[in-house]
């Protein structure tokens, strides 16, 4: 079974500002995937960033990027230029990759206050 | 294209009643998860379909939750008897063939009082 761990229940950071929200996971499987997702207020849980394990590059979608370490099962998320929009509960993910849908296994989520 | 759809948004009930959750996925999506997601928690899986077929439904309370996929296309999550401890968002998601992202609807908010 995999876990992941989140590990900063809150973080706050200034607008325009960089923040790195961390997480860690743990699991057997070598084939995976990593997400980040954004859920505010509204409840919609949205994707922001996704890694292959296979990868060795890192991921990144605009302000958002990635620190990847497979060895240290570690995928820490950084976001640049901090918009006020930022502001939600982030989760990190895992998801073993097959042919098939497989569930994610999320973290406990870390929320984010971006302050003006 | 049409995201999930997930109704009612909001749902109140006293304990010991019966509640019901739709979810209708992207069209041409075959995966269909339920997630439970706990004040303050992350989301956990409850039940994910592969078509009308179930694939994973070990951690859903069977005692008290059902669910069907008859069609193959939309859903429903049911509860009866609720107990407080159901309290939470159920959020429904669905993937296209071949597995890889999962594309999750608004939610629905359970009390139980």
């Amino acid at each position: 079974a995999q876990t992941v761990t989140q590990s900063q229940p809150e973080m706050s950071v200034q607008e325009a500002e960089t923040v790195t929200l961390s997480c860690t996971y743990d699991t057997s499987e070598s084939n995976y995937y990593l997400f980040w997702y954004k859920q505010p207020p509204s409840r919609q849980m949205i994707l922001v960033i996704r890694q292959e394990a296979y990868k060795q590059q890192n991921a990144t979608e605009n302000r958002f990027s990635v620190n990847f370490q497979k060895a240290a099962k570690s995928f820490s998320l950084k976001i640049s230029d901090s918009q006020l929009g930022d502001t939600a509960m982030y989760f990190c993910a895992f998801m073993k990759r097959d042919n098939a849908g497989n569930m994610l296994t999320f973290g406990g989520g870390t929320r984010l206050m971006v302050k003006p | 294209e049409a995201g999930v759809a997930q109704s009612p948004r909001y749902k109140i009930i006293e304990k010991r009643q019966s509640v019901a959750f739709w979810c209708n996925p992207i069209s041409g999506h075959a995966t269909l998860y339920w997630y439970q997601q706990i004040l303050g928690q992350g989301p956990k899986l409850l039940i994910q379909f592969q078509n009308n077929g179930v694939v994973d439904d070990s951690q859903l309370p069977k005692d008290r939750f059902s669910a069907e996929r008859l069609k193959g296309v939309d859903s429903t999550l049911k509860i009866q008897p609720a107990k407080l401890e159901d309290s939470a968002v159920y959020l429904c998601a669905s993937s296209p063939p071949g597995g890889g992202e999962q594309f999750f609807g608004p939610g629905t908010r359970l009390t139980v009082l």
